[in-house]
């Protein structure tokens, strides 16, 4: 049973333009969660988290947010870059758990140009 | 210098081997993680030690053996490992485990296994 989905294992998005990935989760415990970039041969980059205390978090060209009604997560890349074509996972951590990180499945962003 | 540094990147072994993965980080974190991905499937966390200390089995076959001498090297002894343990071995630190804070996890690269 995957508590963590990402239900598109693809996106294409023409540079310049906004990417939205997007994640649910089926875990109402979660309270913490992250995104990670990865590019191949690589291991998985932090990029951005968000606490459940709030609905969005912004660093850059990435924000997070947080629908926990929904239990559903976004990570809006704006403007997508070419180098942002990489594998996207998302990934939660619960209350009292906080070393258990339960990862997404991925979703791959190509940015055209 | 990467703050995560995993050897070797890839290892091709028997099943009777005997073989370890290491890891290093450098940036001064208590806490270290193995993990394991496989094709197609999320990332499943093995193994979590806090100070030295274990913390964490998430159910992983005794086949695999973890190691933490210091808070900076992680190990994972290998040995009669089977085809499906074939995967990508990632290594992973944080600051430490506090159940009253959150703070991400930083990776290594990984080492990518092949069991004939």
């Amino acid at each position: 049973d995957q508590q963590v989905k990402q239900n598109s294992p693809s996106l294409s998005v023409q540079e310049g333009r906004i990417s939205i990935l997007n994640c649910d989760y089926t875990n109402s415990m979660f309270d913490y969660f992250l995104w990670y970039k990865k590019y191949p041969a690589e291991g998985p980059t932090f990029l951005i988290s968000i606490s459940s205390i709030k609905d969005k978090n912004e660093d850059g060209r990435f924000t997070v947010f947080l629908n926990k009604s929904a239990k559903h997560l976004s990570l809006h890349i704006v403007p997508s870059q070419p180098g942002d074509s990489a594998v996207y996972f998302c990934a939660a951590s619960g209350t009292g758990t906080a070393s258990k990180l339960t990862f997404g499945t991925g979703t791959r962003l190509q940015v055209t140009l | 210098e990467t703050g995560v540094t995993q050897t070797p990147r890839h290892l091709v072994m028997g099943m009777t081997n005997k073989k370890s993965l290491k890891c290093e980080q450098h940036l001064g974190h208590n806490a270290m993680y193995w993990y394991k991905q496989s094709a197609k499937k999320p990332l499943e966390l093995m193994f979590v030690y806090n100070f030295k200390e274990q913390t964490e089995n998430n159910s992983v076959p005794s086949r695999f053996s973890p190691e933490c001498p210091n808070s900076s090297h992680l190990f994972l002894h290998l040995h009669t490992l089977q085809p499906e343990d074939s995967a990508l071995y990632l290594c992973a630190s944080s600051q430490e485990v506090d159940r009253g804070s959150n703070q991400p996890q930083h990776f290594g690269d990984g080492t990518r296994l092949s069991i004939l």
